[in-house]
């Protein structure tokens, strides 16, 4: 069965203190694995497209990262206006979400 | 890119009424799409709405219930009908666009329109 986990559930992190969240993934026939930002009430912000094993895309503070099995959303030095639940969603014969990360960044 | 607008954004109703959802997109696309997102979980797919065609609905929603409306391929309507409270969640769509790099194209979304169902 194709399936999506993302690991923390919460994370919260002082301002400037690095970190990475993770989304595992089982899927036959991977098309593209999708990271997103939402902020409350608000819908999914595109930020990444990854598509194959080894590959990387890089924003701001944000660097995504793909293996065959997983995927990493690293922050780098976050700040409080990071703050939102990044959603990760894989691409097979449909979209499958994942349950997301919610981000806290403290002053 | 795509840019999706829907209206209203949120709005408050009572049991047993519709609320109707409307969603355009700045662009002309093939498929678009409609999801649920309840309180404190992620995005369940409601349906497909092909321009041209009846929409094609997910396990757990029905026509009945959610009925769809595609009239051209830059607008598309979704009705909850007869309304619960277990209805209250954010409604959103979304449509395929190109990210800017080459051929990638990803899932893009509506802002949402937040319902409260008393």
């Amino acid at each position: 069965e194709d399936q999506v986990t993302q690991s923390p559930e919460a994370l919260r992190l002082q301002e400037g203190e690095s970190s990475s969240l993770n989304c595992s993934y089982t899927v036959s026939g991977l098309r593209g694995l999708f990271w997103y930002r939402q902020d409350p009430g608000k819908g999914p912000e595109f930020l990444f497209t990854l598509y194959s094993a080894g590959e990387e895309k890089e924003k701001e503070r944000l660097k995504a990262t793909l293996t065959k099995k997983e995927s990493f959303l690293h922050i780098t030095a976050p700040k409080p206006e990071d703050s939102a639940t990044y959603l990760c969603v894989v691409g097979a014969d449909k979209l499958i979400f994942g349950t997301g990360t919610r981000l806290q960044v403290f002053p | 890119s795509a840019v999706i607008s829907q209206k209203p954004s949120r709005d408050i109703c009572q049991r047993g009424t519709s609320l109707t959802i409307q969603c355009q997109v700045d662009s002309q696309v093939t498929m678009m799409f409609w999801y649920r997102q309840q309180p404190g979980q992620s995005l369940t797919l409601i349906a497909t709405a092909n321009q041209g065609s009846e929409a094609t609905y997910e396990s757990g929603f029905v026509i009945d219930k959610f009925p769809i409306s595609r009239p051209n391929l830059t607008f598309s309507t979704l009705t909850v009908s007869n309304m619960s409270p277990e209805d209250s969640s954010i409604y959103l769509c979304s449509a395929p666009g190109s990210t800017g790099s080459g051929p990638e194209e990803t899932q893009y979304f509506g802002p949402g329109t937040r319902l409260l169902v008393l």
